[in-house]
């Protein structure tokens, strides 16, 4: 089946950072989707992203959907305590057809 | 808060028991969808409904056993379920099943002695 390869699996990084993330695939996605999933919570989603080469933000956040549409890219500028948790990437090929989820970016903040 | 609620938060059952899981979402949305997330391993897909009706089975053993009596309410039935099934089950909702972003809940977090 389809696969997400989302990299760091984890990240240990001081206040104030910068965090950078991504998630690629072998195959061609029309839609990818950023969550942020919190101890003992379902995912939130943080960001959207719909077209080939889109930069979208929100807030802190910045997301790239990839010129290729194999990959996609999350940043999150000055980090802060709060921020700590699991970013999934997900990727759609087309309507109707299923998320697939990436395993996850496990983030730790040290203040 | 998503809009999406899931009861009971936390379950632990023997193999032998039968419980039920419940989701309920209160965003008018019409798809409703069950995730297995275990540790280590990407979100699974179990179950789509769209407009009440099943649309996707992702090779579930019969052992869960979903039903959804409208376009608000889901559930996950389980009965003789294995250690293995440990896991949080997440329900999501989503306006339609096309490219349509999806809300999750919190999840329950289910424990199988």
């Amino acid at each position: 089946g389809q696969q997400l390869n989302q990299s760091p699996q984890s990240m240990f990084i001081q206040e104030g950072e910068d965090v950078s993330m991504n998630c690629t695939s072998s195959s061609i996605f029309n839609t990818w989707l950023w969550y942020k999933q919190d101890p003992g919570e379902g995912p939130v989603l943080l960001i959207a992203l719909y077209k080939a080469g889109e930069l979208t933000s929100n807030g802190r956040l910045t997301a790239q959907f990839g010129i290729t549409r194999k990959d996609s890219f999350l940043n999150i500028s000055a980090s802060i305590p709060s921020d700590v948790g699991i970013y999934f990437c997900a990727g759609q090929r087309s309507g109707n057809t299923p998320l697939v989820f990436g395993k996850g970016t496990r983030l730790s903040v040290i203040a | 808060e998503t809009g999406v609620t899931q009861t009971p938060r936390h379950l632990v059952m023997g193999m032998t028991n039968k419980k039920s899981l419940k989701c309920e979402q209160h965003l008018g949305h019409n798809a409703m969808y069950w995730y297995k997330q275990s540790a280590k391993k990407p979100l699974e897909l179990m179950f789509v409904y769209n407009f009440k009706e099943q649309t996707e089975n992702n090779s579930v053993p019969s052992r869960f056993s979903p039903e959804c009596p409208n376009s608000s309410h889901l559930f996950l039935h389980l009965h003789t379920l294995q250690p293995e099934d440990s896991a949080l089950y997440l329900c999501a909702s989503s306006q339609g099943t096309g490219v349509d972003t999806q809300y999750f809940g919190p999840g329950t977090r289910l424990t199988v002695l």
